[in-house]
């Protein structure tokens, strides 16, 4: 397996540029989450899905959009990019509580997308 | 957002000490999460905790669940430069939402 996968790894945007953030899965999870991680700080969830068809916001969904068309993929959308959305932002994936191999939803990450708003 | 205090925000050890880091919550948690993140890396998931009071391990790593479900606490036994990285905690009450701690990071001298 390959786990969680994203693309790109690094990107410059220049203000008001829009971009997708791209992440897939192939451990069958239903539940998916991407975070930002700002220099010295915890991550902060954006966006979560707990299945195709269904999202919800997070702690910090502003300036982002989201969709889960399928199990595999959940890409991050940002229409109008802004200084404040630099930040290295992770895609993690899950089963259900109670699923998990540890019977929980312990979730696997990523290696990140690095974005820079300039 | 949910708030979790993990302390100490830093360490510098000597290889070969043992290390303990905690993480504290105002709200009470279900499950408890600890993970290790490298330099330009995703974390990777350490030990997942999911009773009050379960203490678990994985090799030199022990981590507890407090009993108040407010707290939760990693240890790391005779530590290696391998060990250098930064210590995120995660908590959730509902099932969807993780909330983490900001690091721990951990220096080992050798």
């Amino acid at each position: 397996n390959a786990g969680v996968t994203q693309t790109p790894k690094f990107r410059i945007l220049k203000i008001g540029q829009s971009m997708t953030l791209q992440c897939t899965q192939d451990m069958n999870h239903n539940y998916m989450y991407w975070y930002r991680q700002d220099p010295g700080m915890g991550l902060k969830l954006i966006y979560y899905s707990v299945g195709a068809g269904i999202t919800d916001k997070g702690e910090v969904p502003n300036g982002y959009n989201v969709s889960r068309s399928t199990t595999e993929d959940f890409p991050l959308r940002l229409e109008l990019a802004a200084p404040s959305q630099t930040s290295v932002y992770f895609c993690a994936s899950s089963y259900p509580w109670g699923s998990g191999s540890g019977g929980g939803n312990e979730q696997f990450f990523g290696p990140g997308t690095r974005l820079t708003v300039l | 957002g949910q708030q979790l205090n993990q302390s100490p925000q830093s360490m510098f050890i000597q290889e070969g000490e043992d290390v303990s880091m905690n993480c504290t919550s105002s709200s009470i948690f279900n499950t408890w999460l600890w993970y290790k993140q490298d330099p330009g890396e995703g974390p990777v998931l350490l030990i997942a905790l999911y009773k009050a009071g379960e203490l678990t391990s994985n090799g030199r790593l022990t981590a507890q669940f407090g009993i108040t479900r407010k707290d939760s606490f990693l240890n790391i036994s005779a530590s290696i430069p391998s060990d250098v990285g930064i210590y995120f905690c995660a908590g959730c009450s509902n099932g969807n939402q993780f909330y983490f701690g900001t690091g721990t990071s951990l220096t080992v001298i050798p």
